[in-house]
């Protein structure tokens, strides 16, 4: 399986500054053929099921606010939210989906500090 | 907009089945262009796929689980379902079923159903 890792497991940020969440993946993410990373990035609050932020890594699901952003490639990737708002306080999780089981990071809660 | 719903016991003894349904709603379950899935997430823990399948009945599951867990397609009733035998207090969880986006199994998942939360115990 590939086993995904997030860091840190929760940080506070003061409101309108930036957070940045790490994943790492056991194995390459990056597809050849396409050139694609096979990764997503979800956003849960509490009581609600995960909602999709970005996918292919860096591409942001239509209705996301553009203060999120995705980046990295390989087993490498990153979160930002550039300017924290009260409603981005959350668990945020990634995903890999270049093969099965597909997996999820453990997680990291983002708070107001 | 397509919606996805699960129902089913919220309360299972050991050693017993958990049964569970996703209802689609606002789109047709045999859309040849998606796949659909079961992710589970224990109270106060992480997302764990459980497994997926397409219209057909062409069925993938993680392997963790995969001597236990039955998922099967009503087109007819526009749902798929979820079994999961021989439960344990370990099978407690939302259980969530999402749509894979993407004409292929590997995808993103979006959207997901609100969760419906099983627990098990006598």
């Amino acid at each position: 399986d590939i086993v995904m890792t997030q860091s840190p497991d929760s940080l506070a940020v003061s409101l309108g500054e930036r957070a940045t969440i790490n994943c790492k993946s056991s194995q390459n993410l990056l597809y050849s053929s396409n050139n694609k990373n096979y990764l997503a990035w979800y956003q849960q609050k509490p009581g609600q099921p995960p909602q999709l932020l970005i996918y292919w890594a860096s591409t942001r699901e239509s209705g996301v606010p553009d203060r999120f952003s995705g980046s990295g490639s390989g087993t490498d990737f990153t979160l930002t939210i550039s300017s924290l708002q009260a409603a981005d306080v959350a668990v945020y999780y990634c995903q890999q989906y270049y093969t099965t089981p597909f997996t999820f990071g453990p997680g990291t809660k983002v708070d107001i500090k | 907009q397509l919606q996805l719903q699960e129902s089913g016991p919220g309360l299972v003894k050991p050693s017993e089945t958990l049964s569970l349904t996703c209802s689609v709603s606002g789109g047709s379950i045999t859309n040849a262009n998606y796949y659909w899935g079961w992710v589970r997430q224990p109270p106060g823990k992480g997302l764990q796929w459980i497994g997926s399948m397409y219209y057909s009945g062409s069925t993938y599951y993680n392997p963790s689980l995969k001597s236990r867990v039955t998922i099967s397609v009503d087109t007819s009733r526009n749902q798929f379902s979820l079994k999961v035998n021989s439960v344990t207090a370990t099978d407690t969880a939302i259980y969530y079923c999402a749509r894979h986006f993407g004409p292929a199994l590997d995808s993103w998942f979006d959207p997901w159903g609100l969760g419906t939360l099983v627990t098990v115990s006598s």
